[in-house]
């Protein structure tokens, strides 16, 4: 198993380019999310999903929009890069029992973006 | 605002030693805590958790101490090698929304030989 799979590993950008992150599981975990890493900041959540078609905000949301089609995967979009969007961004997976259940999430190795 | 507060920032042990890292949340709807451990370039990966219901958990040389009323938990590590030089990062969640974690700010420990 490959566990959480993240392209690119390294990305600059332009303000104002758009882009997509690439996040593939092939645990057959219903629950995945994006975080972003930050000096001083720990991970905060930008978006999650429990299962195909469904979606919703994290902490971070603004500046981000995410789909998902498939259980396997989950990618990120950022619409108009901004500076502030520089960062490390985690992709995480894990099982989904339901609102009463907490589960472990399995990381991907990040992708570091620069928007110069 | 920060929903886990971690300390400290950073910290230098010798080989042998036992390192503390410390966290308090105050979002007493939490329920679960685990610490994750970083390796540079790396993702987070699980290390040890805790539910609210036991005071203390080991696992190997790692061990969780909880405190519900101070609302404080604690990540030791016995006997510290070269090889647990890392960031740290606890977090929290609740039951209510299942697998959103709130993060602390990460430790870096650095273990000297």
């Amino acid at each position: 198993n490959a566990g959480v799979t993240q392209t690119p590993k390294f990305q600059v950008l332009k303000t104002g380019q758009s882009m997509t992150l690439q996040c593939a599981q092939d645990m057959n975990h219903e629950y995945m999310s994006w975080y972003r890493q930050d000096p001083g900041m720990g991970l905060r959540l930008i978006h999650y999903s429990v299962g195909a078609g469904i979606t919703d905000q994290g902490e971070v949301p603004n500046g981000y929009n995410v789909s998902r089609s498939t259980t396997e995967d989950f990618p990120l979009r950022l619409l108009s890069a901004a500076p502030s969007q520089t960062s490390v961004y985690f992709c995480a997976s894990s099982r989904w029992g339901g609102r009463k259940i907490n589960t472990e999430a399995f990381f991907g190795q990040g992708t570091r973006l620069t928007v110069v | 605002q920060q929903q886990v507060k971690q300390s400290p920032q950073s910290l230098i042990v010798q080989k042998g030693g036992i390192p503390i890292i410390n966290c308090a949340y105050e979002n007493t709807a939490f329920d679960y805590f685990p610490w994750y451990q970083q390796f540079p370039g790396k993702g987070p990966a699980l290390l040890i958790a805790i539910r609210p219901d036991v005071s203390e958990k080991k696992e190997g040389r790692f061990t969780i101490s909880f405190n519900k009323s101070a609302k404080q938990f604690s990540l030791h590590i016995m006997d510290s090698q070269p090889g647990d030089s890392a960031t740290y990062f606890c977090a929290a969640s609740s039951t209510n929304t299942g697998n959103q974690f709130y993060f602390g700010t990460g430790t870096s420990l650095t273990v000297i030989p």
